[in-house]
């Protein structure tokens, strides 16, 4: 089965602040794992995804097999960063690899 | 990028009646689209996917014969709440995927919001 969890809800942090989005991930292959952000009043989109190893925004995220992570990080804040990050998981083959597991998410404030 | 368009994006209607929403690929063809729901303050729960002609795949606990997916052409999937009730009051999102194989980006529409009286 997969499974994501995102501990945090709610993550609060000050402008130039570095920030931390935590996710783990439950799943007996070999995942990919993929950050999506929802900004307020717009649909979903894709942030980003591990395969890519590329930062988009100034975001980055290392998928650590050992500790079934896929933390998203930026070392310094900005206020458009504020919405909603879901972590999401896609397993293997033709079927499970369209399917999308999602955290459920986490409210990312940038306060000024 | 590409765009997925969701219709209608809010619609309210009494209990024991039946609303459609559709889903569409805009500039690009989808033989696959997936329906999520989404509560308030939770995650997106994936309910089926939708496959070009052909049945559509449901999860476990999602109610076939009440959420009638029907996906006639490589730019539509429609979502049909039969008998709708107060707790099918949800947010709904569709997905469709570029590129036709598992590893295309997914693009997602702009939900839309089911309130049952």
């Amino acid at each position: 089965a997969q499974r994501v969890t995102q501990p945090e809800k709610l993550l609060s942090v000050f402008k130039g602040a570095p920030v931390e989005l935590k996710c783990n991930y439950s799943y007996s292959g070999s995942p990919e794992l993929f950050w999506y952000v929802q900004y307020s009043r717009q649909r979903l989109q894709l942030l980003l995804r591990h395969i890519s190893r590329e930062s988009i925004k100034g975001f980055t995220a290392d998928l650590n097999k050992g500790e079934t992570s896929f933390h998203l990080k930026k070392p310094f804040a900005q206020e458009e960063d504020s919405a909603m990050y879901y972590c999401a998981l896609s397993g293997q083959g033709e079927t499970s690899g369209s399917r999308l597991t999602f955290g459920e998410g986490t409210q990312l404030t940038v306060n000024p | 990028g590409a765009v997925v368009s969701q219709h209608p994006s809010r619609v309210i209607c009494k209990s024991g009646t039946s609303v459609k929403i559709e889903c569409r690929s805009l500039d690009f063809q989808a033989t696959t689209m997936f329906w999520y729901r989404q509560f308030p303050k939770k995650s997106l729960m994936l309910m089926a996917t939708s496959n070009e002609g052909s049945k559509a795949t449901y999860e476990q606990g999602v109610e076939k014969d009440k959420f009638l997916i029907n996906h006639a052409s490589l730019t539509l999937s429609t979502l049909t709440v039969t008998s709708a009730h107060p707790e099918d009051s949800s947010f709904y999102i569709c997905s469709a995927r570029v590129g036709g194989g598992p590893t295309g980006e997914l693009f997602f529409g702009e939900g839309s919001r089911l309130t049952v009286l």
